[in-house]
């Protein structure tokens, strides 16, 4: 089967650096992004890797390793409005996304 | 820039009745649009994939003939859900994509529930 795991959740206080992983099984792999997701809300792209190696984008930064199956993404400075659920996503094909279990951040004062 | 509406934003429905959702790119063209389903707190799920003319592409599991998908140009896709039963209460969310980008950018989503 195909499968995307990443931690449940994660909590973290204001200023802070977290990290949340990503581990793919997948038929087909094109690349792995990441999703930001308030409740209630729709899901806003952060960010893509298709290569190996480190992306970086503001505050947010993402990693992909694909000879381990493996990303994660980096915030740093945290900031309150970043609680919020993080999915990261393979494309294993053309047209096709599959979305991990999903991350709940919870930035604490 | 690239926003993408959906509407009804919410609508209650008797079982056995058909909804249908609309999905527009409002200021860019979608060569491919996903249509997803997310239960509470659960991951988003890719229902089907549509082009703009040609038929959609369905995921394994999901009934073509209950869910009509149509992507009748490069801004608007519809999802119909026919004869909707309470099981398929959900929250339902399009996207949209621009060919050679990877960026899928999601509309706010549509919450059904068939009563």
């Amino acid at each position: 089967g195909q499968s995307l795991e990443q931690p449940s959740e994660v909590t973290a206080v204001e200023g802070a650096i977290v990290q949340i992983n990503c581990t793919y099984q997948t038929s087909g792999f094109y690349g792995l992004s990441w999703y930001q997701q308030h409740d209630g809300g729709a899901p806003t792209f952060l960010s893509y890797n298709g290569l190996d190696g480190l992306e970086e984008t503001g505050r947010f930064s993402s990693f992909l390793s694909r000879s381990d199956s493996y990303g994660y993404l980096l915030l740093q400075e945290l900031q309150m409005k970043d609680s919020a659920s993080y999915f990261c996503a393979v494309k294993p094909g053309t047209y096709k996304y599959i979305f991990g279990t999903g991350t709940r951040l919870k930035v604490l004062a | 820039g690239a926003v993408v509406s959906q509407h009804p934003s919410r609508v209650i429905c008797k079982s056995g009745t058909s909804v249908k959702i609309e999905c527009r790119s409002l200021d860019f063209q979608a060569t491919t649009m996903f249509w997803y389903r997310q239960f509470p707190k659960q991951s988003l799920m890719l229902m089907a994939t549509s082009n703009e003319g040609s038929k959609a592409t369905y995921e394994q599991g999901v009934e073509k003939d209950k869910f009509l998908i149509n992507h009748a140009s490069l801004t608007l896709s519809t999802l119909t859900v026919t004869s909707a039963h309470p099981e398929d209460s959900s929250f339902y969310i399009c996207s949209a994509r621009v060919a050679g980008e990877e960026t899928q950018y999601f509309g706010p989503g549509t919450r059904l529930l068939v009563l």
